[in-house]
């Protein structure tokens, strides 16, 4: 009954490798987002989807695509990883009121 | 824009002892404000919230209040415990339309010893 998930919960790969994140939740929302946390705890939004519609794209390296295939998911997938990549993200979802977000587990990824 | 500030950790209690984490904001409207605690190795949790001046979110023995005149949302418990070592993050979200983001402070590490 887990409500956001992630996997993997840990990614090591190398620099240049293509990898995806995947994210699923079950609580019904309609929007979902995509943070990245780096080693101070600073949380970043990366982006935001509403009923599989991007409403928010930071100033991320477009290297890094987020894909929706319905409202349940939001897919991450990073092209020619570099080492500054290296990060926990995490995923979240919130309805469209003013409640918080709900957030996944994280996916803890290094790149070497 | 919006933003959060929190006040610069780490914080270090011992057991039992009263704790406050300081929050302000800046925001246009009437944010929802939010707290989140973040456990090692772990992903973020609500921990309470507040939607409208006045309002106390509260949960697990932490409170925190609402107040627009001073535009803050201070964190307290009374008596912490060695399980409440955490980061917390304040937080706000501002509604309307397009604007579904959360803004967060950069967090404070508390670390509550025996």
């Amino acid at each position: 009954d887990t409500a956001v998930s992630q996997t993997p919960k840990y990614l090591v790969t190398q620099m240049g490798n293509d990898k995806s994140i995947k994210c699923e939740q079950n609580l019904g929302h309609d929007t979902m987002y995509w943070y990245k946390q780096d080693s101070k705890k600073f949380l970043k939004i990366m982006f935001s989807y509403n009923n599989k519609e991007l409403i928010i794209n930071e100033t991320v390296p477009n290297r890094f695509s987020p894909k929706s295939p319905d409202k349940a998911h939001l897919n991450l997938h990073i092209n020619s990883l570099e080492l500054g990549d290296s990060a926990v993200y995490f995923c979240a979802s919130s309805p469209l009121d003013r409640e918080g977000q709900y957030f996944g587990p994280g996916t803890r990824l290094t790149v070497t | 824009g919006d933003s959060v500030t929190q006040m610069e950790g780490p914080v270090t209690l011992s057991e039992e002892a009263f704790l406050t984490i300081n929050c302000t904001y800046t925001a246009t409207g009437y944010p929802s404000l939010f707290w989140y605690v973040q456990y090692p190795g772990e992903g973020l949790q609500l921990l309470l919230k507040a939607t409208k001046a006045d309002d106390k979110g509260s949960n697990k023995g932490f409170e925190a209040t609402y107040r627009k005149e001073t535009t803050s949302f201070h964190l307290e418990k009374g008596s912490v415990q060695v399980s409440d070592s955490a980061v917390y993050f304040c937080a706000l979200r501002t509604p309307g339309a397009g604007s579904y983001q959360l803004t967060f402070g950069k967090g404070t590490k508390l670390s509550v010893i025996p």
